[in-house]
């Protein structure tokens, strides 16, 4: 079974531009989260879809922060512009719908703002 | 979703269990206990859940206590390859439920 899908695995931008992450979920799964985690720190949730509706996103640093999820399947998480404080880990991970579902992780986009 | 208490970090000799501990003191009587694990960089790996019963799989037994308060994540014997960062998170149910992760305990297995 494939598993969630994210590129690019690595990205070094300069403070105030922009950057785009791609996911794509394990077919099927209905919900998909985004999340950051910075050094040292667990995954903070960002923004949490329902298919192609946001069920959470209090979390989105939504000033500079947005994302979409395209026909409920492939989702984007854009940057705009980007801080030195919003270097981290940006994992996506899908899931059945439901709470006793197991949610599945990418390996992650690993951000630099330079 | 109630908070949970983690210890930062434990040691465990190869071989042997290793039990990790979480208080999780306010939960509700709709809320999952769940366990993820994350390897040095690798996105987080389901382990286990439970609601008020004992569960086993072929990873790791889920130990709750019979007020719920606290639960145990065994890994019977551990190896190197279990080393990783450990989280605890209580989970309401509910198709919209959020994963709301802490910062989890940091397992370094040794020879």
């Amino acid at each position: 079974e494939a598993g969630v899908a994210q590129s690019p695995r690595y990205k070094i931008i300069e403070k105030r531009q922009s950057v785009a992450f791609w996911c794509n979920p394990i077919s099927g799964h209905a919900t998909l989260y985004w999340y950051q985690q910075i050094l040292g720190q667990g995954p903070k949730l960002l923004i949490q879809f329902q298919n192609n509706g946001v069920v959470d996103d209090s979390q989105l640093p939504k000033d500079r922060f947005s994302a979409e999820r395209l026909k409920g399947v492939d989702s984007t998480l854009k940057i705009q512009p980007a801080k030195l404080e919003d270097s981290a880990v940006y994992l996506c991970a899908s899931s059945f719908a439901g709470a006793q579902t197991e949610a599945f992780f990418g390996q992650g986009t690993r951000l630099t703002v330079v | 979703d109630a908070k949970t208490t983690q210890p930062t970090s434990m040691d465990c000799a190869e071989g042997r269990a290793a039990n990790l501990p979480c208080n999780h003191s306010t939960i509700s009587g709709n809320e999952y206990v769940y366990w993820y694990r994350q390897i040095h960089s690798q996105g987080p790996q389901y382990i286990i859940h439970g609601l008020k019963n004992n569960e086993t799989n072929e990873m790791a037994s889920l130990i709750i206590t019979e007020d719920r308060k606290s639960s145990t994540l065994i890994l019977p014997h551990a190896t190197l390859r279990d080393t990783a960062v450990y989280y605890c998170i209580v989970r309401i149910t509910g198709t919209a439920s959020k994963l709301t992760f802490g910062t989890g305990t940091r397992l370094q297995v040794t020879l």
